[in-house]
């Protein structure tokens, strides 16, 4: 079955390095998203992507930054970690709906991340 | 810009007893709706989306949503609470295609035996 996984599912790192979550798809989307949630804010939205060689930056994006090299993966980097970037952080991807429908995102399980 | 609401952080039912978990939004163009659920220490699973086809939107596990234009609102109900529908809940919005969501802080259900 075609799924997304996320890896690792719990990762403990310190201040000031650098930290790379994957994202892995196997339902061909060409769209992909990262989220972290927060108690509070719900889930928002990190970098997203819509193919290929594309990336954008959604609400957060500061201290982060995405790659997309082929279809299936869009890895998430943490350049320098801080304390204020412990989270779970969740990938989705989507394809575009029918004509007169929006996509439909579907997440993965999830990366708990704590910076010490 | 777009938003949404959601009332109470906190919902506790008894089982049996009606579910509705309060949504409202902002939005100066016609809104994509959705409701998600999220069980512990999992990712969110689709509950039911809005796309304009009809305002009362049915979805799994018995769930349905009413998209109210003139209230602004998109209430989540469930007639009869089951135990398992012990989760936290997200309504989120979408502007147009392309999937960017925007979502609620999250509302956590509880249902008591």
């Amino acid at each position: 079955d075609a799924e997304i996984t996320q890896s690792p599912r719990h990762k403990i790192t310190e201040t000031g390095r650098q930290v790379t979550l994957a994202c892995h798809q196997t339902w061909n989307h060409n769209n992909m998203f990262w989220y972290r949630q927060d108690l509070g804010h719900g889930l928002r939205l990190i970098h997203y992507s819509y193919g290929v060689q594309d990336t954008n930056k959604g609400e957060v994006s500061d201290g982060y930054s995405v790659s997309r090299s082929n279809t299936e993966d869009l890895p998430l980097t943490l350049e320098s970690a801080a304390s204020s970037q412990t989270s779970v952080y969740f990938c989705a991807s989507s394809t575009p709906g029918p004509p007169g429908e929006t996509d439909t995102q579907y997440f993965g399980p999830g990366t708990r991340l704590t910076v010490l | 810009a777009q938003s949404v609401t959601q009332l109470g952080s906190h919902v506790s039912v008894s089982e049996g007893a009606l579910v509705l978990l309060r949504c409202n939004y902002s939005s100066s163009v016609p809104p994509y709706l959705f409701w998600y659920v999220q069980y512990p220490n999992q990712g969110l699973q689709l509950l039911l989306k809005y796309t304009s086809a009809a305002t009362l939107v049915k979805g799994i596990n018995g769930f349905e949503a009413e998209f109210k234009k003139s209230e602004t609102s998109f209430h989540l109900t469930k007639p009869s609470a089951h135990m398992s529908d012990a989760a936290e809940y997200f309504c989120a919005i979408t502007e147009g295609r392309g999937g960017k969501l925007i979502f609620g802080q999250g509302t956590e259900l509880s249902v008591k035996p």
